[in-house]
């Protein structure tokens, strides 16, 4: 079954740029059936939804983040990127990487597998 | 969309049986709602998926129902594994796709 492992800093100044990738395997990225996603959590709350995108393709935000966020897919490395950018003591969470289901309409579906995430730490 | 679920914590004692709700803001599309259980230190695994359906793996005494904006997950026979948070996600309508805040189901 297919796998995904995020990576990047652990700690990242305020004001700086948060920058992880994620590494699938045991699977194509460049599949038709799926989305590919960032979701984080802080501690002690439920998750939030950041970004996708589509192997091609046509990345879609959260509006809350859209100003700060960019995700990017890298098909010869069979992984995928997220930036985001000016971040403050809020950003601070773990951060998810999760294949994302779609359906015969491009429909996006719920978040099949996840990553064991990475603990992003705001601080100076 | 909001998604209400309760109550925030749930104490039970293993061979009991479980309601957790969701409550969304509006009609979720296709009952495209999701439940996730999560334990300490791990991602949220996917349980139930188009408000009914299990995810490959899951035991059938996790049962999901529900449909427009109120839903709920019932587990029959608690056994010790299944105390963790459980959360509910819709992905249907509007961006962006919105989690519960977690339903504590505690021994």
């Amino acid at each position: 079954q297919v796998q995904l492992k995020e990576s990047g800093p652990g700690l990242v100044k305020p004001s700086e740029t948060l920058s992880l990738t994620c590494s699938v395997s045991r699977g194509s990225i460049r599949s038709d059936s799926y989305f590919w996603s960032w979701i984080r959590q802080p501690p002690g709350k439920g998750p939030e939804w950041i970004a996708s995108i589509y192997y091609s393709g046509d990345p879609y935000y959260n509006p809350s983040l859209k100003s700060r966020v960019t995700i990017s897919v890298d098909t010869s490395k069979n992984n995928f990127s997220l930036r985001l950018s000016s971040v403050t003591a809020a950003d601070t969470a773990v951060y998810y990487c999760a294949r994302q289901g779609r359906n015969y309409y491009g429909q996006s579906l719920f978040f099949d597998y996840w990553g064991q995430g990475n603990l992003v730490t705001v601080s100076s | 969309i909001v998604l209400t679920q309760s109550p925030g914590t749930l104490s039970l004692s293993p061979g009991e049986g479980a309601t957790l709700s969701c409550r969304a803001s509006q009609s979720v599309t296709s009952s495209f709602l999701a439940w996730y259980q999560q334990k300490p230190g791990q991602p949220p695994r996917l349980l139930i998926y188009g408000a009914f359906s299990r995810a490959t793996g899951i035991p059938d005494r996790f049962v999901g129902s529900g449909s427009g904006t109120d839903f709920t997950l019932t587990i029959t026979r608690l056994e010790p594994e299944d105390f963790a948070v459980y959360y509910c996600q819709q992905y249907g309508g509007s961006l962006p796709f919105t989690f519960g805040q977690g339903t504590k189901l505690e021994i």
